[in-house]
């Protein structure tokens, strides 16, 4: 059982480069997750996908763009890194899905990481 | 909006003592609460979760936590700490908005050192 797979896990780029940060579950969970993490900081929400479909705006969008390519797969682009996109990438995927309130106490499960740097 | 407060960006023991990790929340409705275990260049593990069917959880690797309403409070504890706790611990509330849940929102972490 995969759970949750995230590539690549690790990555350098230039600023100004575009990249595309992959996650795929095998566990047909409806919602879907991408949050950074920062020294100090925790885990922050950038963008989430309740359900195929649909994305919204997390606690830190900007300078990142989404994909919901279908059930399994939901990409984190990023247009022209900078350096303050540094930081170690968390895909997580959950049952939850829209507003299905009987899963709110579901946990989510998490990938490995990717750990991006932009020099 | 929900939120989490973890105090204590760094708690240290020895082996063999107790461990206690403490999260405060704030949230508009109904708490779900989690907390969450990452080892060393790994991803985020569940380690239990309150799911209002009792206030006292039990999770894996010995470790509890006690739902306080009263005191918005969703502390971690172990009675007997082990070399092979250290790690990064989060506590998390799940959220809703009306308009749809709103994933998980963490607290900023609790690094558990263990001094052997």
């Amino acid at each position: 059982n995969a759970g949750v797979t995230q590539t690549p896990k690790f990555q350098v780029l230039k600023t100004g480069q575009s990249m595309t940060l992959q996650c795929a579950q095998d566990m047909n969970h409806n919602s879907m997750y991408w949050y950074r993490q920062d020294p100090g900081m925790g885990l922050r929400l950038i963008y989430y996908s309740a359900s195929e479909g649909t994305t919204d705006k997390g606690e830190v969008p900007n300078g990142y763009n989404v994909s919901r390519l279908n059930k399994r797969e939901f990409s984190l682009r990023l247009e022209s890194a900078a350096p303050s996109q540094t930081s170690v990438y968390f895909c997580a995927s959950n049952i939850l899905g829209g507003e299905r309130l009987e899963f709110m106490n579901t946990e989510a499960f998490f990938g490995q990481g990717t750990r991006l740097t932009v020099v | 909006a929900q939120s989490v407060t973890q105090l204590g960006s760094h708690v240290s023991v020895s082996e063999g003592a107790l461990v206690l990790l403490r999260c405060n929340y704030s949230s508009s409705v109904p708490p779900y609460l989690f907390w969450y275990v990452q080892y060393p260049n790994q991803g985020l593990q569940l380690l239990l979760k309150y799911t209002s069917a009792a206030t006292l959880v039990k999770g894996i690797n010995g470790f509890e936590a006690e739902f306080k309403k009263s005191e918005t409070s969703f502390h971690l504890t172990k009675p007997s700490a082990h070399m092979s706790d250290a790690a990064e611990y989060f506590c998390a509330v799940s959220g809703y908005s009306g308009g749809g849940a709103d994933g998980l929102t963490f607290g900023k972490g609790t690094h558990l050192i263990i001094q052997p």
